[in-house]
């Protein structure tokens, strides 16, 4: 069975601050991951996918990820939050079907 | 092109109304896919369809939820007497069954049903 946990409903940040979103899998086999973000009333835009051809993900607005097999992770990151970075933060587990299995959603807060 | 369009973007329908929403993916994509996302949760998979054929369904999708896409292009989400546990947000998505399991979709702006 596919799933994500993802750890923290609400991240608060400063301004300039490094962000972090946790995101934990569970697969039966080497997963393709995904982070994707939702800013408010609008659909879901991809920021990056791990697809096995390098663990270190670089995305879209300075965001990268970093598939941990060990830990079972693909935490989000960025070094330094921007105001325009607050939404809605969701971590995704595809295997070779074509379903995704999304997590519950970070709720990213930038504090000017 | 512009992206995947969805129509209408909010809808506040009755209990016990019908309602439908309509889904233009990519115009070369021959995959398309319905979520729903209820508030604070993430988006769920309802069904999808590759060309006209619908090749996979949720158990979430009830007897009173029917999806079509007729010509393969456009797609609608019918749903009948509506309930209010139906109010959420349903997204639209679409993808080239070419490109793979890791590839990821192109998502709609979603339609937004409230059930009063």
């Amino acid at each position: 069975a596919q799933s994500v946990t993802q750890l923290g409903s609400h991240v608060s940040v400063s301004e300039g601050a490094l962000v972090l979103l946790r995101c934990n899998y569970s697969s039966s086999v080497p997963p393709y991951l995904f982070w994707y973000v939702q800013y408010p009333n609008q659909g879901l835009q991809l920021l990056l996918k791990y697809t096995s051809a390098a663990t270190l993900v670089k995305g879209i607005n300075g965001f990268e990820a970093e598939f941990k097999k060990s830990e079972t992770s693909f935490h989000l990151t960025k070094p330094s939050a921007h105001m325009s970075d607050a939404a809605e933060y969701f971590c995704a587990v595809k295997n070779t079907g074509n379903q995704f299995y999304f997590g519950t959603g970070t709720s990213l807060t930038v504090i000017p | 092109d512009t992206g995947v369009s969805q129509d209408p973007r909010h809808k506040i329908t009755k209990r016990g109304q019908n309602v439908t929403f309509r889904c233009d993916p990519i115009s070369e994509h021959n995959r398309l896919y319905w979520y729903r996302q209820t508030l604070g949760q993430g988006p769920e998979f309802l069904t999808y369809f590759q060309n006209e054929a619908q090749l996979e369904k949720s158990r979430l999708l009830s007897d009173r939820f029917s999806a079509e896409r007729p010509k393969g292009s456009f797609s609608t989400l019918e749903i009948q007497r509506t309930e209010q546990g139906d109010s959420a947000m349903y997204l639209c998505a679409s993808s080239l069954a070419s490109q793979g399991s890791n590839y990821g979709y192109t998502f709609g702006s979603g339609t937004r049903l409230t059930v009063v």
